[in-house]
Formats: C-alpha cells, structure tokens, sequence
C-alpha cells in the first residue's frame, strides 16, 4: 500500500535560520509526490511537485524539496525561514493505480521571531 | 478568475438534517475530490471523482453521498447516518496531466 510519513508534528525555526520539514514515502513505482500549505481556516495551497527530473524541485514562495529515491525522503526545505511561513504543510503521494493523492498527517511550522 | 469555490464558509445543521455542500470549479479539470479535515487528523477522502458521471468511494465515504452530473460541479451531502459530521470540508479538483490538486477555501459544518 502506498503511504507517506511526516514524523513530526510541530517544527519551530528561527526567522532567517533555514528550514526543514520532512517527508518519507512507500511506493509501489515511481513516486508522484506534492507539498501543500495551509494558513489558518483556508484551503491547502500547492507549493512543489516531483514527478520526474532532477533530485531538487523548486516552488513557491523560496520553497524547494529534495528527492531521494535511496532513502525514499522527499524534505521540504527553504534557505531562510520567514515568520510568513508559519502553517501547516501536508506531503502527499499521488497513488498510481487509483489516481487518488494519500496525504501525511501533516507538519506544523512555527517560525519565532 | 479561474478557481474552485465552496459555499457557503459557514454551516450549521441541527442533527438529524441532510445537508449539501457546494463545490464549483472553473479550471476544466477531470477529477474532483472531497477530504474532511479534523484536528490532528490530517486530510481523509470521502469521495472522488475521475469524470462526469462516475465517482468512487473513500476511506470514510460512509453517512456521505456526491454526484458528479456536471464536470464543474461536485456536490457533497453530509446525511444523517453520518455519526460525528462537525468538521471543515474541503474540495479539491486536479487535471489529468499535472496531478497537483487545487483547493476550495473549505466549508465548517457544525452539527448540533
């Protein structure tokens, strides 16, 4: 069965320290994988996607994630963390056979001033 | 403005009441999908949509029913034999080729 991880509930960062929120993954092929964010009573923003291509995707709002097939990760990153960024951030894996996307539990980032 | 749009933001039912919610996209996209959303609880399907006409089953489709007779709309009914329906609905719909999935601003229902 096709599942994501996010193993951490809460992130709290430093603004303009740099950023991770991590993301693993079970797949039975290729993996399509996502991250979305969420402010507050909203929906989910699409922020990046890897489909195929080099390891390292980017996005939006400074956002980039890195693939890695070994170890089945794919982390969403940013250089330097803005307050702004503070939500809730899903990963998600796009299930092969039934066209459906299985989202994690989700991530909270706090970035402190 | 392109978009997917859910109304209304707000909802409340007394318990025992069907109640629909809205979901409209003007993006031209195949497939639909509605996610209920808790605390702690990440995103779950309830239903989804792949073209006109059909629609599949969830993981927690059950006291829920959609129909699809439109390719920009796809209503959700929250019915009575759902056990716990207070919660913040979410629809989302995504095209063939990208996959990603974009998102209404989501509808509160509070049952009480």
């Amino acid at each position: 069965a096709q599942s994501v991880a996010q193993p951490e509930d809460q992130v709290n960062v430093a603004e303009g320290n740099p950023l991770t929120v991590k993301c693993t993954y079970s797949v039975s092929g290729n993996p399509y994988l996502f991250w979305y964010v969420q402010y507050p009573n909203r929906g989910l923003q699409f922020l990046l996607k890897y489909i195929t291509g080099d390891n390292l995707v980017k996005g939006s709002y400074g956002f980039e994630a890195e693939f890695n097939k070994s170890q089945t990760s794919f982390h969403l990153k940013k250089p330097s963390a803005l307050v702004s960024d503070s939500a809730l951030y899903f990963c998600a894996v796009r299930d092969i056979t039934w066209g459906k996307i299985i989202f994690g539990k989700g991530t909270r980032l706090h970035i402190l001033p | 403005d392109g978009g997917i749009t859910q109304s209304p933001k707000y909802l409340f039912r007394k318990e025992g009441q069907n109640v629909t919610l809205s979901c409209e996209q003007n993006l031209n996209h195949d497939a639909m999908y509605w996610y209920r959303q808790d605390p702690g609880q990440g995103l779950r399907l309830i239903y989804y949509s792949q073209i006109v006409n059909d629609f599949q089953k969830g993981d927690i489709a059950e006291g829920y029913s959609v129909s699809r007779e439109k390719k920009e709309s796809f209503p959700l009914t929250v019915t009575s034999a759902q056990k716990n329906p207070t919660a913040f609905y979410l629809c989302a719909s995504s095209s063939n080729q990208g996959y990603e999935q974009y998102f209404g601003p989501g509808t509160r229902l509070t049952v009480t």
